[in-house]
C-alpha cells in the first residue's frame, strides 16, 4: 500500500520553463514534507521540506506547496536548468509523538530538462 | 563534517556467499536507516536502527538479511547466502533523529551484484 504516491514517472520540460512534480498521501498524520533529487549512481540528495503548519516553503528557483486538504503537494522549478535532470523523491514523514521518525518515499519522477 | 560514508561503493558476490555493507553516519547523527533501490525501482525502507537498538524493521526481508548499529563503529547490513535477485543499490542514510527536522543524508550507496 503505497502511502506517498508520485502518479507521474517522467517529466520532460523545456529549459527555461517551469517544472511542476506532484505528490499525493494518504495518511492524515503526515506532518512533514521533503523533496529529494537523485543524480544516477549517487545517494538522493535533500532539496526542500515543508511542515505541515506552513503551505509554501521557498528557496531560490524551488518552491513547495502543500494543500493539506487534498493531501497534496507539489515542487515547482522556476527556471528549470538542464542540470535539473534528475530523479526527484516525495518523501513525508508521520508525527510520532516523539523522535523516531520514519520517512516514507514515493517512487520518484524522473525530470528531464531539455535545452 | 565529512557526510554519511558508505563502502564498498560495489561490491560482487558469487551466489550463496555473505555480503557485508557498510555505513558511517554523519558526525553527531545517532539514527541510521537503510533503504534499497531494485533495477526500475523505487527506494523501499528496509530498517532504522538507533545505537545498539533496532527501532523499525518492517521492510527487511525475513530471512538472511540482518542489520546491526553498534555502540561503536559503523552500522553493518548483513546479507547471507545472496541470491541474484539481491543485487541492488543499498543506501545508507542518516539524521539526528529529532522530531522537528526528519531530515536525513545519504551516503553515495553500495551497489551489489550477485553473479
Amino acid at each position: 500500500d503505497q502511502q506517498v504516491k508520485q502518479n507521474s514517472p517522467s517529466l520532460s520540460v523545456q529549459e527555461g520553463r517551469i517544472s511542476i512534480l506532484n505528490c499525493d498521501y494518504t495518511n492524515s498524520m503526515f506532518d512533514y514534507f521533503l523533496w529529494y533529487k537523485k543524480y544516477p549512481a549517487e545517494g538522493p540528495t535533500f532539496l526542500i521540506s515543508i511542515s505541515s503548519i506552513k503551505d509554501k516553503n521557498e528557496d531560490g528557483r524551488f518552491t513547495v506547496f502543500l494543500n493539506k486538504s487534498a493531501k497534496h503537494l507539489s515542487l515547482h522549478i522556476v527556471p528549470s536548468q538542464p542540470g535539473d535532470s534528475a530523479v526527484y523523491f516525495c518523501a513525508a514523514s508521520p508525527d510520532n509523538a516523539g523522535n523516531n521518525r520514519k520517512l516514507i518515499w514515493g517512487l520518484g519522477t524522473s525530470l528531464a530538462v531539455n535545452p | 563534517n565529512a557526510g554519511v560514508m558508505q563502502n564498498p561503493r560495489h561490491l560482487v558476490r558469487r551466489r550463496g556467499q555473505e555480503a557485508r555493507l557498510r555505513c558511517s553516519p554523519m558526525k553527531g547523527h545517532s539514527h541510521v536507516y537503510w533503504y534499497r533501490q531494485l533495477p526500475e525501482e523505487g527506494l523501499k525502507f528496509m530498517v532504522y536502527l538507533q545505537k545498539e537498538n533496532i527501532i523499525d524493521e518492517s521492510g527487511m526481508p525475513k530471512e538472511r538479511f540482518s542489520a546491526e548499529f553498534p555502540k561503536e563503529g559503523p552500522s553493518i547490513l548483513r546479507i547471507q547466502q545472496v541470491v541474484r535477485g539481491d543485487s541492488a543499490a543499498y543506501f545508507c542514510a542518516s539524521s539526528q533523529g529529532l522530531s522537528n527536522d526528519p531530515k536525513a543524508f545519504f551516503g553515495q550507496g553500495t551497489r551489489l551484484t550477485v553473479v
